[in-house]
């Protein structure tokens, strides 16, 4: 079945640095993909999301990149902020429509003082 | 501004006991999802609804029943529930299934079963 699989599950960066998480998904049919971010006790929350006709999209100090010959895409921050401490999902359309998508494993957070 | 409210928060139950979650959004949406959340394995789709009346099976169904009776409601029932289905359980609702209209999550239910 369609997958997505992302990588590190746990990132430690130094206050002002950047991040990068990256995600493979396996459903060549995808073309939405959206990122959430989800603190402690709470629901996750979308930050950004692209469609597979742009190939990045920038958010003040976010930004993704698609890959979809190589079925990848990534989130990166910069100037991290303690705020950015969190955890991130990615995510993928399961085929050509975004009612439905498929999440990956997350990937902890966390900024250095 | 409410959003996705789901009721209770915490609940510990005993095998065998059935529950219901209860999940509320107050945007008028059409869509509502049901996630169960694991740790390291992300948030899987559990049931799905795309308009009151309406319900379709997600990636884990087994063990779960839902109902929509009405827009703004989406129930989550355990006839039977088992210690697999310990989780954090989260509900999302969007207003339609379209790019523009992302999923909303509420801030989940605890679920422990002893």
């Amino acid at each position: 079945g369609e997958n997505v699989e992302q990588h590190p599950s746990t990132l430690s960066v130094q206050e002002g640095d950047s991040a990068v998480i990256k995600c493979t998904y396996s459903d060549s049919a995808s073309n939405y993909f959206p990122w959430y971010k989800q603190e402690l006790g709470k629901g996750p929350q979308l930050i950004i999301d692209i469609r597979s006709n742009v190939g990045e999209k920038k958010d003040q100090r976010i930004a993704v990149t698609l890959n979809k010959t190589a079925k990848h895409f990534s989130l990166h921050i910069t100037e991290t902020q303690p705020e950015d401490s969190a955890v991130y999902f990615c995510a993928a359309s399961i085929g050509s429509s975004a009612s439905k998508i498929i999440f990956g494993s997350g990937t902890r957070l966390s900024i250095r003082p | 501004n409410a959003g996705v409210t789901q009721t209770p928060k915490f609940r510990v139950l005993k095998t065998g006991q059935s529950m219901t979650l209860l999940c509320a959004q107050d945007m008028n949406h059409e869509y509502m999802y049901w996630y169960r959340q694991d740790p390291g394995m992300g948030l899987r789709l559990i049931h799905y609804s795309v308009g009151e009346g309406t319900t379709a099976k997600g990636e884990v169904p087994d063990g779960y029943n839902v109902s929509r009776l009405k827009k703004q409601n989406f129930l989550l029932g355990l006839e039977s529930a088992a210690p697999s289905q310990t989780s954090v359980y989260f509900c999302a609702s969007s207003y339609s299934g379209s790019y523009n209209q992302p999923q909303h999550f509420g801030d989940g239910t605890r679920l422990s079963i002893l």
